[in-house]
């Protein structure tokens, strides 16, 4: 079956930092991949979606300058956290779609990123 | 716009009951249903979709659900749980022409010895 992986899986870091979190498509080429953030015990909330080779589009009241989304290949997105606070910890899972294939509707999720910021 | 509402946020269980965790989704047009579950400190896990066709479904792990239009529903069941079904678990709903997907609120299942 299809397998995201995302790295690191677990991040503390310093306020005011930036973190860089990967997230690969290991046996797939993804044309889409999505950004989510999830607070403890609750939903996922969609940060941004990107396209392969093109700009993110990021859901209202996420802050652009902040979460840098980049999808520069088919199988590699990557979501910076700059400027780091303690507000920004969370659990940030990307999953991935391959909107050409027969499985196009599906969503293939990543294992999570679990960031702290001290 | 589409929004899913997952009835119970926790659903306590003894090991060998059925049960059913119960989705109601809003859309004005047709759309893809899914439940995902979530073990702790994981990503997510495709049990069941649907697309077409047939209005019951059969996933991984025994769980199945049904689709209902008139009800706009979209209730997870198992006939028998096991205690390693303790996790939690989100319906999902995606437009059937559009990108995004839609998640609920999720449902916590504890399933006791």
């Amino acid at each position: 079956g299809a397998v995201v992986s995302q790295h690191p899986s677990w991040v503390i870091c310093k306020s005011g930092t930036s973190v860089k979190i990967e997230c690969r498509s290991l046996d797939f080429q993804a044309t889409t991949m999505f950004w989510y953030r999830q607070f403890p015990k609750q939903s996922l909330m969609l940060m941004a979606t990107s396209n392969e080779g093109s700009k993110a589009t990021y859901e209202q009241g996420v802050e652009k300058d902040k979460f840098l989304i980049n999808h520069a290949s088919l199988t590699l997105s990557t979501l910076t956290v700059t400027s780091a606070h303690p507000e920004d910890s969370s659990f940030y899972i990307c999953s991935a779609r391959d909107m050409r294939g027969q499985g196009g509707y599906e969503q293939y999720f990543g294992p999570g990123t679990r960031l702290t910021v001290t | 716009a589409q929004s899913v509402t997952q009835l119970d946020s926790q659903v306590p269980v003894f090991e060998e009951a059925p049960v059913e965790l119960r989705c109601n989704y809003s859309s004005s047009v047709s759309v893809y249903l899914f439940w995902y579950v979530q073990y702790p400190n994981q990503g997510l896990q495709l049990l069941l979709k649907y697309l077409s066709g047939s209005t019951l479904v059969k996933g991984i792990n025994g769980f199945e659900a049904e689709f209902n239009k008139s009800q706009t529903s979209f209730h997870l069941r198992k006939p028998s749980v096991h205690i390693s079904d303790t996790a939690e678990y989100f319906c999902a709903v995606s437009h059937t022409g559009g990108f995004k997907t839609i998640f609920g609120a999720g449902t916590r299942l504890f399933v006791k010895a």
